[in-house]
């Protein structure tokens, strides 16, 4: 089965330091990853996807995600932390290799980043 | 860039109403979803489809129903809704690229 854990409900960082969102996943087959945020009263914004490739995935906003086989983690980082980066961010994850059900995402419960000044 | 729309961002709708939420995708997108948030569950799809007609349920679909007349536009319904369908409805669409553009969010409360 398909799932994604995302193990902070909560992430607080000052302003300028770097931050890190944990992320893990569980699927029978390869993974597409991805990262949304939220801001509040907003839909989800598409951040950034793992397909192949490299490990290090750079996306919008001066964010990039970690790729790791062996721990199944995707890992959101900034090297240094706005505090207009304060929303929810979610991970996704996505069975390549399943038949009928090839467009679907499964989501984690979100973290909220703060960034406090 | 990609544009989803939703029909209202906020609604108010009494108890056993039937509630029609609208989500139109101008990419000529195939695939598209219906998904509630709620705090501390996160993003739990109801429905999904890959073309005209076609519809696939999702992890929570009793309750809800949907319609895709046409390609580019995904109704959700709720024959008679209840205090428990309070909640934020997002709809989303995608391919062929694999990731998902989600619209702005519609903000049910039945009362």
């Amino acid at each position: 089965a398909q799932s994604v854990a995302q193990p902070e409900d909560q992430v607080n960082v000052a302003e300028g330091n770097p931050l890190t969102v944990k992320c893990t996943y569980s699927v029978s087959g390869n993974p597409y990853l991805f990262w949304y945020v939220q801001y509040p009263n907003r839909g989800l914004q598409f951040l950034l996807k793992y397909i192949t490739g490299d490990n290090l995935v750079k996306g919008s906003y001066g964010f990039e995600a970690e790729f790791n086989k062996s721990q199944t983690s995707f890992q959101l980082k900034k090297p240094s932390a706005l505090v207009s980066d304060s929303a929810l961010y979610f991970c996704a994850v996505r069975d390549i290799d399943r038949g009928s059900t090839l467009g679907r995402l499964y989501f984690g419960r979100g973290t909220q980043l703060t960034v406090w000044p | 860039d990609v544009k989803v729309t939703q029909s209202s961002r906020y609604l108010v709708k009494r108890t056993g109403e039937k509630v029609f939420l609208e989500c139109v995708q101008d990419m000529d997108h195939e695939n598209m979803f219906w998904y509630r948030q709620d705090p501390g569950l996160g993003l739990r799809l109801i429905y999904f489809s890959y073309d005209v007609k076609m519809k696939e349920k999702g992890d929570i679909p009793e309750g809800y129903s949907v319609s895709r007349e046409k390609k580019e536009r995904f109704s959700l319904i709720l024959e008679s809704a209840s205090t428990n369908q309070t909640s934020m409805y997002l709809c989303a669409s995608s391919f062929p690229g694999p990731e998902q553009y989600f619209g702005p969010g519609t903000r049910l409360t039945v009362t």
